[in-house]
């Protein structure tokens, strides 16, 4: 499995275009990546997925080099309500290969909105 | 539909009793997973499973057992609570279909206190 790497925490105001980087220099060829958000007391929330260049959908973006080693996930002019932690996440897209069911969270990213 | 479902909400435990966690999700998912999260961290797998009537460890696994009761439940017990895992678990599940949009979702989480 793919490990990534975030920084441990990020400050921001809000209006401002915020953006999160993730390395995963061993990312397989069937790897796609993931973003969840996880506000204090609840679970993880599914945010974005993408496998290569660049997705986007009413949350965020996210942007994918060609090597795939790394990802960037972009969060237009945020609010208050975006203070969350988080992660990304490397994973095996066929179901019936070794990976495919181990979803591995790292320590994620703090987001921190300011006024 | 009301998505991942996990019981109790709170608990309180000494020392050396037992307990089990239920969850259950009536999304017709095949995967489904337990984690703890610590004050702070990330969240750590403990077991998962990837179809009905399997069950696989996942990185923190010694203290737990699992049991994949049918496809709808999942339920993880605590034969003898230490305080080590005082920790809040969170329930997950999960289907892909390959090359379209990932689905998980997250349960609210227990939050287990062992004295």
């Amino acid at each position: 499995l793919a490990k990534t790497t975030q920084p441990i925490s990020m400050d921001s105001y809000e209006g401002q275009e915020v953006n999160i980087t993730c390395s995963h220099n061993n990312i397989a060829t069937n790897d796609y990546i993931t973003w969840y958000q996880q506000f204090p007391s609840q679970g993880p929330r599914f945010i974005i997925q993408g496998y290569k260049t660049k997705v986007t959908n009413e949350v965020a973006s996210l942007f994918i080099p060609a090597d795939r080693k790394s990802s960037t996930l972009s969060l237009p002019r945020v609010s208050l309500s975006d203070t969350a932690v988080y992660y990304c996440l490397v994973g095996d897209m066929f179901e019936f290969s070794g990976g495919y069911n181990k979803l591995i969270f790292g320590a994620g990213t703090r987001l921190a909105v300011h006024p | 539909n009301a998505g991942v479902t996990q019981t109790p909400k709170f608990q309180v435990l000494k020392t050396g009793q037992s307990m089990t966690l239920q969850c259950a999700q009536d999304m017709n998912h095949n995967s489904m997973y337990w984690y703890r999260q610590d004050p702070g961290m990330g969240l750590r797998l403990i077991y998962y499973s990837a179809s009905e009537g399997t069950t696989d460890k996942g990185e923190v696994p010694n203290g737990y057992n699992v049991s994949r009761l049918n496809k709808r439940e999942f339920s993880l017990r605590l034969e003898s609570a230490a305080p080590s895992q005082t920790s809040v678990y969170f329930c997950a599940s999960r289907t892909v279909r390959i090359l379209t949009q990932e689905t998980q979702y997250f349960g609210p989480g227990t939050r287990l206190l062992v004295l």
